[in-house]
């Protein structure tokens, strides 16, 4: 089965939502790797997180080992945030880095 | 600033041809990934290089061939294309296990 599931699929907010992306594993892991791919564009890394609580600006990342998922919260959407947003399982035991399928993020003004 | 530089940005090719895609990072990383980006957006590794030694070989078919000259560069090979191949095609590195940084990635497409 899928080692890696993003939830949702896809969403649209209006400028000023708050987001709430989710990323459950049904494996072990190492850490936990966010990542932001605007349309026609390579993968930014917002967040490597192994476990607890990272902020950046806006955004924040919580990644929960025992419950076997990591949140990504994005608080005041604005539409530059528009874009493919990505979770990835990193395994370092076999040096695999495990994709979600991404969440699909549309902010309108 | 980017520190994982891709050639070419985009190819296009006929079916049956031979293309090559080069990939070198600044960042003194010791492993090095290929991987493919479907138009779905889904991401799938095909390669990594750790140390010049390939340590993951995904299930990828035999056309496709990761060549290292160095840590530093990791080249992607198709000997002979297919219309399935139409894809992005992203390198990434990092330390062994540790954050990865990507490349702009570079689109073929396949008459």
């Amino acid at each position: 089965g899928q080692q890696v599931q993003q939830s949702p699929a896809s969403l649209v907010l209006q400028e000023g939502e708050n987001a709430e992306l989710q990323c459950n594993f049904s494996t072990s892991l190492n850490s936990m790797q966010w990542f932001y791919q605007r349309p026609g564009g390579s993968l930014v890394s917002l967040f490597y997180n192994p476990s607890g609580t990272k902020h950046s600006g806006r955004l924040t990342s919580t990644t929960v080992i025992k419950e076997r998922r990591s949140s990504l919260h994005i608080s005041s959407s604005q539409t530059t945030d528009s874009g493919t947003y990505l979770c990835a399982l990193v395994n370092t035991g076999n040096y695999k880095y495990v994709f979600g399928a991404g969440t699909r993020l549309k902010v309108i003004a | 600033e980017t520190a994982v530089f891709q050639t070419p940005n985009y190819h296009v090719t006929q079916v049956g041809n031979e293309v090559s895609f080069n990939c070198k990072q600044t960042l003194g990383h010791d492993t090095m990934y290929w991987y493919k980006q479907d138009s779905k957006k889904l991401l799938k590794i095909m390669f990594s290089y750790n140390n010049k030694q390939l340590i993951v070989n995904e299930t990828v078919p035999r056309r496709f061939s990761p060549q290292s000259s160095d840590k530093a560069h990791l080249n992607l090979r198709i000997k002979s294309v297919e219309p399935e191949d139409s894809a992005v095609y992203l390198c990434a590195s990092s330390w062994t296990g540790a954050e990865q940084f990507f490349g702009p990635g570079t689109r073929l497409t396949v008459l």
